[in-house]
């Protein structure tokens, strides 16, 4: 099982619509959550953290919730630029076995005219 | 400020040659990282280095080197390239190891290794 799993997709979304979707994470013990946002063969680049509260920035909303260990990203009114695969990404937190920093694999949306 | 700068961008290499992948920042950060991403799965951590000097194992380390000889730069190296490390190599860094809400990594553009 992974450790982080998201729907792949595609999501195909009709410009000025609303998508959401989903990241659950196995590990209990996580401390930070982070959404990326990756165009096609180029790097991440963040989108926003995830606070405990959840958070918006913009047209984009992101939920924690802890309980069932899922993260949630919406974006509102979509645009076509907003066309990309959005990467969850967990951080385990400092322990001696390092590297506990996993991408999901993503999550593809097309937005469409 | 370049961020985060690769060298090459591409590279098709004959199962065991060698190569080294390079990896500067130019944004004074302690943290460095290597990750390769494969179609279908996350990017995976290599690598990585809390400073000059200084590295560590990542979730696949096997088949890989590196060093950290300068803070600036971070070194990737396969020694007898073999097709499973076709792959897009990633190289980040960061202000502290354990990124906070304030905190992010920034990725450099990619190197697309072909290994036939």
């Amino acid at each position: 099982r992974k450790e982080v799993e998201q729907d792949p997709g595609p999501f195909n979304v009709p410009e000025g619509a609303t998508v959401a979707f989903n990241c659950t994470y196995s590990n209990s013990a996580s401390q930070s959550f982070f959404w990326y946002r990756q165009d096609c063969r180029k790097e991440p680049k963040l989108l926003m953290s995830v606070y405990s509260s959840g958070n918006e920035d913009g047209r984009f909303t992101a939920q924690l919730n802890r309980a069932s260990q899922y993260i949630s990203l919406l974006i509102r009114d979509s645009k076509l630029s907003d066309s990309a695969t959005y990467l969850c990404v967990v951080e385990f937190g400092r322990t001696d076995s390092w590297g506990k920093f996993q991408f999901g694999a993503g999550t593809q949306v097309v937005v469409t005219p | 400020n370049a961020g985060v700068t690769q060298t090459p961008k591409f590279r098709v290499l004959k199962t065991g040659q060698s190569m080294t992948l390079l990896c500067a920042q130019d944004m004074n950060h302690e943290y460095m990282y290597w990750y390769r991403q494969d179609p279908g799965m996350g990017l995976r951590l290599i690598h990585y280095s809390v400073g000059e000097g200084t590295t560590a194992k990542g979730e696949v380390p096997d088949g890989y080197n590196v060093s950290r000889l300068k803070k600036q730069n971070f070194l990737l190296g396969l020694e007898s390239a073999a097709p499973s490390q076709t792959s897009v190599y990633f190289c980040a860094s960061s202000p502290t190891l354990n990124p906070r809400p304030t905190d992010t990594q920034y990725f450099g553009p990619g190197t697309r290794l072909t290994v036939l």
